[in-house]
């Protein structure tokens, strides 16, 4: 399985884009890129998932590079509830999670 | 996306004794997941439980410790065994949307504390 590789923790402030990468050097040629968010007390929540280049959906954008080693999620004008951990997994029938970033939005 | 329903949601648990987490999901699925989460740390695999099948268990992880049913296509359920301390954790249940290409969706978990 893919390892993967992301900032232990992001600070931001209400209204600006946060971008998470991560790196994911040994991804298979099967496996897609899903990020995952976290709230204390709940189980993850999908939040985008994608295979190369780029993929847009309501919440987030998740950008993929050519050589697919590494994925940068962007999550547009972050607001006070978007503080959470967000995980990056890479894989096709099962999944690992890392340690995922600590994102905490301040006003 | 699937709808999962975990119960209990949380319990305190004497050392020594079992509990039996059940996970109830609202559409058939093929794949179940059950995950681990320690206070503080991420989430770790412990078993795939497919229906009709013994379960397929992660290195660390035992069928005598964390006994798995899967007796249907909607419903699993996870024993943790002869409880100690250390097994104080949030126990997750998810499930494959709609396939492995598009994300998993994950119950509210199970916070279980042995004292």
């Amino acid at each position: 399985l893919a390892k993967t590789t992301q900032p232990i923790s992001m600070d931001s402030y209400e209204g600006q884009e946060v971008n998470i990468t991560c790196s994911h050097n040994n991804i298979a040629t099967n496996d897609y890129i899903t990020w995952y968010q976290q709230f204390p007390s709940q189980g993850p929540r999908f939040i985008i998932q994608g295979y190369k280049t780029k993929v847009t959906n309501e919440v987030a954008s998740l950008f993929i590079p050519a050589d697919r080693k590494s994925s940068t999620l962007s999550l547009p004008r972050v607001s006070l509830s978007d503080t959470a951990v967000y995980y990056c997994l890479v894989g096709y029938s099962t999944l690992t999670f890392g340690k995922g970033t600590m994102l905490l939005v301040s006003p | 996306s699937a709808v999962i329903s975990q119960k209990p949601s949380r319990d305190i648990c004497q050392r020594g004794t079992s509990l039996t987490i059940q996970c109830q999901v609202d559409s058939q699925v093929t794949m179940m997941f059950w995950y681990r989460q320690q206070p503080g740390q991420s989430l770790t695999l412990i078993a795939t439980a497919n229906q009709g099948s013994e379960a397929t268990y992660e290195s660390g992880f035992v069928i005598d410790k964390f006994p798995i049913s899967r007796p249907n296509l909607t419903f699993s359920t996870l024993t943790v065994s002869n409880m100690s301390p250390e097994d104080s954790s949030i126990y997750l249940c998810s499930v494959d949307r709609e396939g492995a290409n598009y994300g998993y969706t994950f119950g509210s978990g199970t916070r279980l504390t042995v004292v």
